[in-house]
C-alpha cells in the first residue's frame, strides 16, 4: 500500500497569511495527488486534482504542485472560510490512500 | 444536477452487520467508479472500497477483506456498502463519493451527506 504522510498535522495562521502543507508519498505516484477540504459536520471537497489542476469553483489563491512523491498545497492569503482540516490523497492505485491530515486553526 | 443520498442513521450492536445505500442521481450512474470512504469520530479519512457499477468489478483494501461487500443495483441507480462483524471501533461516518477520470487525473467529486453508523451494546 502507498503511505500518504502530510505535515503538519495542525498549524495556526492569521487572516492574510500565506500557507503552505505538504504531502509525501511512499512511492511515486507520478501526478496522481488530490487535495481535499473539509469543514466540521460536512462531508469532503475536492479542491485541486492532478496535483495542480484547480477544481471548478475553487478560489484561486489555492494552488498545487509537485510530482513523484513530494506535494504542496498552498493557500496564497488566508481567507476566514479557509479555517478547515485538508487531506490529500493518491488515487495512483488501489488501495486509495489519504494524508492523516492538517488542520488550520486560527491564530 | 449531480447527487449522492445516503440513508439515514443507524444503531447497531457488536457482531451485527449493517448495510448503507446510495442513491446517485443526475448523471449516468453506470459510467463512474462509486467509492466508500469513512471517518471516525474526530479522526481522517478512511478508504473502503469500491465499486464500477457497469461491471460490478469491486476493490477493497486488505485491512476489510471479508468484512466488507459493496454492490449495486443499476435499475434504481444505487450502490451499498455492507460491513460484517461490526465493532466498536467501527463507529464512523461511511460516505459515498464519485470518483470522475479527468485529464492526468481522478478523483472524487461529488460526495454523499454521510451516514453515522453506530456500534454499541
Amino acid at each position: 500500500d502507498i503511505q500518504m504522510t502530510q505535515s503538519p498535522s495542525s498549524l495556526s495562521a492569521s487572516v492574510g497569511d500565506r500557507v503552505t502543507i505538504t504531502c509525501r508519498a511512499s512511492q511515486s505516484i507520478a501526478s496522481y495527488l488530490t487535495w481535499y477540504q473539509q469543514k466540521p459536520g460536512k462531508a469532503p471537497k475536492s479542491l485541486i486534482y492532478a496535483a495542480s489542476s484547480l477544481q471548478s469553483g475553487v478560489p484561486s489563491r489555492f494552488s498545487g504542485g509537485g510530482s513523484g512523491t513530494d506535494f504542496t498545497l498552498t493557500i496564497s492569503s488566508l481567507q476566514p472560510e479557509d479555517f478547515a482540516t485538508y487531506y490529500c490523497q493518491q488515487s495512483y492505485s488501489t488501495p486509495r490512500t489519504f494524508g492523516q491530515g492538517t488542520k488550520v486553526e486560527i491564530k | 444536477q449531480v447527487q449522492l443520498v445516503q440513508s439515514g442513521a443507524e444503531l447497531k450492536k457488536p457482531g451485527a452487520s449493517v448495510k448503507v445505500s446510495c442513491k446517485a442521481s443526475g448523471y449516468t450512474f453506470t459510467g463512474y467508479y462509486m467509492h466508500w470512504v469513512r471517518q471516525a469520530p474526530g479522526q481522517g479519512l478512511e478508504w473502503m472500497g469500491r465499486i464500477h457499477p457497469n461491471s460490478g468489478v469491486t476493490n477493497y483494501p486488505q485491512k476489510f477483506q471479508g468484512r466488507v461487500t459493496v454492490t449495486r443495483d443499476t435499475s434504481i441507480n444505487s450502490a451499498y456498502l455492507e460491513l460484517s462483524r461490526l465493532r466498536s471501533d467501527d463507529t464512523a461516518i461511511y460516505y459515498c463519493a464519485r470518483e470522475v477520470e479527468a485529464t492526468a487525473g481522478r478523483f472524487l467529486d461529488y460526495w454523499g451527506q454521510g451516514t453515522l453508523v453506530t456500534v454499541s451494546s
